[in-house]
């Protein structure tokens, strides 16, 4: 089945970029997302891409896919306090996702 | 637009007693129902999965149980709490198929 991998901790200043990586197993997964996880509340979906993409830039996030190695990453420009979180990488299998562990990113002043 | 709802958002429970969680859904119908447990500082586990009123898939066998009574209510339960039943519960939803799941805002659930 599918096994989704990331690294659990980022630390970043703020302004610095942060970029997040995580690889997975099932190259058949259509889509591929990044959720967000503020402490003590649910995970919000933050953004995906599909997978006959290589990039995706959304404002400050760029994602990008490198299907060959089966890797994705999160880049996240000028990061802020605000931006300190628990970011998962998931891809979906029938009747669930299935999600790496999460990387609490620690954004400095 | 759609919105997902869980509560009790904190519950502290003794040993032993029962539990039970509940999540609704609004402005969907039909919708794949998840319930998934958030240990301290790891991923989240799949507990259990209903595609429809009734139909509960269960992922890990341990003592809780779901129930889906209406179709867009999920409901997990215990009638004997363990302590390591303690953690962050999170109830979720998708349309029928592979798409993205949206998250409740969560349930902490510390047992004494």
């Amino acid at each position: 089945g599918e096994d989704v991998e990331q690294s659990l901790f980022l630390s970043v200043r703020e302004g610095d970029s942060s970029v997040i990586n995580c690889t997975y197993t099932d190259s058949s997964s259509t889509y591929l997302y990044w959720y967000k996880q503020e402490p003590g509340a649910g995970l919000q979906l933050l953004t995906y891409i599909f997978s006959n993409m290589d990039m995706k830039q959304d404002q400050r996030l760029t994602v990008l896919l490198n299907k060959k190695d089966k890797h994705l990453s999160l880049r996240i420009a000028d990061t802020q306090t605000g931006d300190s979180a628990i970011y998962f990488c998931a891809a979906p299998v029938p009747n669930d996702m299935r999600f790496g562990a999460g990387t609490r990113l620690t954004v400095k002043p | 637009s759609q919105t997902i709802h869980q509560w009790p958002a904190t519950l502290v429970q003794p040993v032993g007693s029962p539990l039970s969680l509940e999540c609704t859904v609004e402005g969907t119908s039909n919708p794949n129902l998840y319930w998934y447990r958030q240990a301290a500082g790891r991923g989240l586990q799949l507990l259990f999965y209903s595609v429809g009123i009734g139909q509960i898939s269960s992922e890990v066998p341990q003592n809780l149980s779901a129930s889906r009574p209406q179709d867009r209510q999920f409901i997990l339960s215990s009638k004997k709490l363990l302590l390591s039943d303690s953690g962050f519960y999170l109830c979720a939803w998708r349309v029928q198929g592979l798409g993205e799941l949206f998250f409740g805002e969560g349930s902490r659930l510390t047992v004494l």
